[in-house]
């Protein structure tokens, strides 16, 4: 059964603590992309990787960190220096064509106490 | 950075009664993706449109991308429950990362 995983699909976690969330993708994608999402809110992009062992900051990576040590995983660590970390984080991946859609995983609503 | 901007942010309907998302860029777009997000759920592929002018239908849905793909629209007619989500409209600007507008949430009214 092919797609991408998000886990846990919810976590809790007390304030200062870093947190590393899962996206594992079998869909043999090159590119993956970490989303934050706020209630009411749109996408923002934190980070993307189009290679292994390469990624790019988007739009808010500040307090954020990630790896891409295989192509099939892009976990992201929130950090402690994340101001309000308490959101919804969505992974996707797709194909490096810019032609073609993102998978999304389910999500990861974190919630920091 | 280059941003895409979707209107409107809220749009509540009865259901039955037509609904309409517009999505305007400042610079032109290679392509625009559009995506439903059901309440709890992730973003869900609906369609792409790559050439200037394009319409595509998909049943009760029709989308455009305006001539000078920098705007684009979702039309839904005749609302039903099942339509209930946010609309999330995407696109790329030449060879850079997909960027998404900021959505329009839609609630219907029964």
């Amino acid at each position: 059964d092919g797609g991408i995983t998000q886990s846990p699909k919810y976590l809790f976690r007390k304030e200062g603590q870093n947190v590393t969330l899962s996206c594992e993708q079998n869909l043999n994608h090159d590119a993956m992309y970490w989303y934050r999402q706020d209630p009411g809110q749109g996408l923002r992009l934190i980070y993307y990787s189009q290679i292994v062992n390469d990624f790019q900051k988007g739009d808010i990576a500040e307090g954020y960190s990630v790896s891409r040590e295989k192509k099939e995983s892009f976990p992201l660590t929130v950090t402690s220096a994340q101001k309000n970390p308490t959101a919804f984080y969505l992974c996707a991946s797709s194909i490096l064509d810019k032609n073609t859609e993102a998978f999304f995983g389910q999500g990861t609503r974190l919630t920091v106490v | 950075g280059q941003q895409v901007m979707q209107i409107p942010q809220y749009q509540h309907v009865q259901e039955g009664e037509d609904f309409t998302t517009y999505c305007n860029s400042s610079t032109t777009l290679s392509n625009i993706q559009w995506y439903k997000q059901r309440p709890g759920g992730h973003p869900v592929f609906l369609i792409q449109l790559v050439k200037s002018g394009e319409v595509k239908k998909q049943k009760r849905l029709t989308f455009q991308f305006g001539e000078a793909k920098k705007n684009s629209s979702l039309h839904i007619t005749a609302t039903q429950t099942t339509d209930v989500g946010t609309y999330f409209c995407a696109g790329n600007f030449g060879n850079e990362k997909l960027t998404f507008g900021t959505g329009t949430r839609l609630t219907i009214i029964p």
